[in-house]
């Protein structure tokens, strides 16, 4: 079955620690996103890629960094600088184009030791 | 600044009857629009969109419509089943305008339940 896939879907972090959460699709979508929803709010954008090795920063970039080295995987990296790193993270793609929606995976939940 | 706004946080509605979810925006360069549904713990599902050259998108049981001059959309669930019961977000992107083409600006989301 196509779809997106997000590992872990639960992960622990000590304090000044950097974690690494995966995002996989196989879908042969161009774009993919990650996204961070905290309690009562929406989704705010960290970073987005519209094609391999080319990425860019969304509204909440400081403290993440990503790459873009394979079509299929996008993985983001919560750095021991973002100090509120406690959030649901989701990790989405798309075929690219302007009216192609946005599809999901389900979630990761890092949380702080 | 909240660019796309969903000003009840929940609304119940029983079985059977119409449930009507609304988002207002403010950015006029948005021409793209999509309701996705959320359940605890899991991602959001696309459910429907329109884009600003229509006003009226209709999908099954669910209806968006688009109010451009009133910066509003709506989304119809008719009829309401209790499986209905969710998160749901209203989000825009600037699309074709090319105004951050690839970015979604979310709401907050609606929690719907739908009583049996």
């Amino acid at each position: 079955d196509g779809g997106i896939t997000q590992s872990p879907k639960y992960l622990f972090r000590k304090e000044g620690q950097n974690v690494t959460l995966s995002c996989e699709q196989n879908l042969n979508h161009d774009a993919m996103y990650w996204y961070r929803q905290d309690p009562g709010q929406g989704l705010r954008l960290i970073y987005y890629s519209q094609i391999v090795n080319d990425f860019q920063k969304g509204d909440i970039a400081e403290g993440y960094s990503v790459s873009r080295e394979k079509k299929e995987s996008f993985p983001l990296t919560v750095t021991s600088a973002q100090k509120n790193p406690t959030a649901f993270y989701l990790c989405a793609s798309s075929g690219g184009a302007w009216n192609q929606p946005q599809h999901f995976g389900d979630g990761t939940r890092l949380s702080i030791l | 600044d909240q660019q796309v706004k969903q000003n009840s946080p929940s609304l119940s509605v029983q079985e059977g009857r119409i449930s009507i979810l609304n988002c207002d925006y403010t950015n006029s360069m948005f021409d793209y629009f999509l309701w996705y549904k959320k359940y605890p713990a899991e991602g959001p599902t696309f459910l429907i969109s329109i884009s600003s050259i229509k006003d009226k998108n209709e999908d099954g049981r669910f209806t968006v419509f688009l109010n451009k001059s009133a910066k509003h959309l709506s989304l119809h669930i008719v009829p309401s089943q209790p499986g209905d019961s969710a998160v749901y977000f209203c989000a825009a992107s600037g699309g074709y305008s090319g105004a951050g083409s690839y970015q979604l600006t979310f709401g907050k989301g609606t929690k719907l339940s739908v009583i049996p």
